[in-house]
């Protein structure tokens, strides 16, 4: 089976600027999870996909946002990007929804915020 | 909600020692716990996990106990080896459809 893919792998923004980051789950799987990864805060979750509908969101602002499409591809967004925003950004899929099932995680998209 | 503390953040040994990393979690209904396994520049992948029903799991030169009473639960590692090196992440979640909060995480080095 292909891994979880995601795309872009690197991106550069300036402050001010939106983004989109692309996930690719492993077929079969109906479960997306977005997670932001910074040095010394670990895997901070930002929200879960479940067959297009958001099951579970994180303590981040209203300018994080995410979809999922029918055929369980998911996308997120940030709006009006900051310098804090600046991280790895990494997806995960699972066969269902929730922690209990093993996560699968992308490569990551590194997005820097100048 | 839950909240995972994970100590230490760093943690040398030298190749053939064991080493033992611990977490601590809040919420007393979490009953699953997952360890996370990162090396560098690559993606998490899950090593071993563990159940609130058992006590203790083994999986090679990998163990994860858990107590429940005292809310925390440990990874050990015997005879570490370079490739050992990496991040371990450390999470936690209770029943049903929620998400899993991860420790900070514990930078392994195995020194040669």
């Amino acid at each position: 089976k292909a891994g979880v893919t995601q795309t872009p792998r690197y991106l550069i923004k300036t402050r001010g600027q939106q983004v989109t980051l692309s996930c690719s789950p492993i077929s079969g799987h109906r479960s997306v999870s977005w997670y932001q990864q910074t040095p010394g805060q670990g895997l901070q979750f930002l929200f879960e996909y479940f067959s297009e509908t958001q099951r579970n969101k994180g303590n981040f602002p209203g300018r994080f946002s995410g979809r999922q499409f029918s055929n369980s591809r998911s996308e997120m967004n940030v709006s009006t990007l900051e310098l804090g925003d600046s991280a790895l950004y990494l997806c995960a899929s699972s066969f269902s929804t929730g922690g209990r099932n093993e996560q699968f995680f992308g490569p990551g998209t590194r997005l820097t915020v100048l | 909600g839950e909240n995972v503390e994970q100590h230490p953040s760093t943690l040398s040994v030298q190749e053939g020692d064991s080493a033992v990393i611990k977490c601590t979690y809040s919420d007393s209904a979490s009953n699953y716990f997952p360890w996370y396994k990162q090396e560098l520049g690559k993606r998490p992948q899950l090593i071993i996990d563990i159940r609130s029903n058992v006590g203790e799991k083994k999986d090679q030169r990998i163990a994860v106990t858990l107590n429940k009473t005292a809310k925390h639960f440990s990874l050990h590692i015997t005879e570490t080896q370079p490739e050992d090196s990496a991040v371990y992440f450390c999470a936690a979640t209770r029943p049903g459809n929620t998400p899993l909060v991860f420790g900070k995480g514990t930078r392994l080095s195995v020194i040669a």
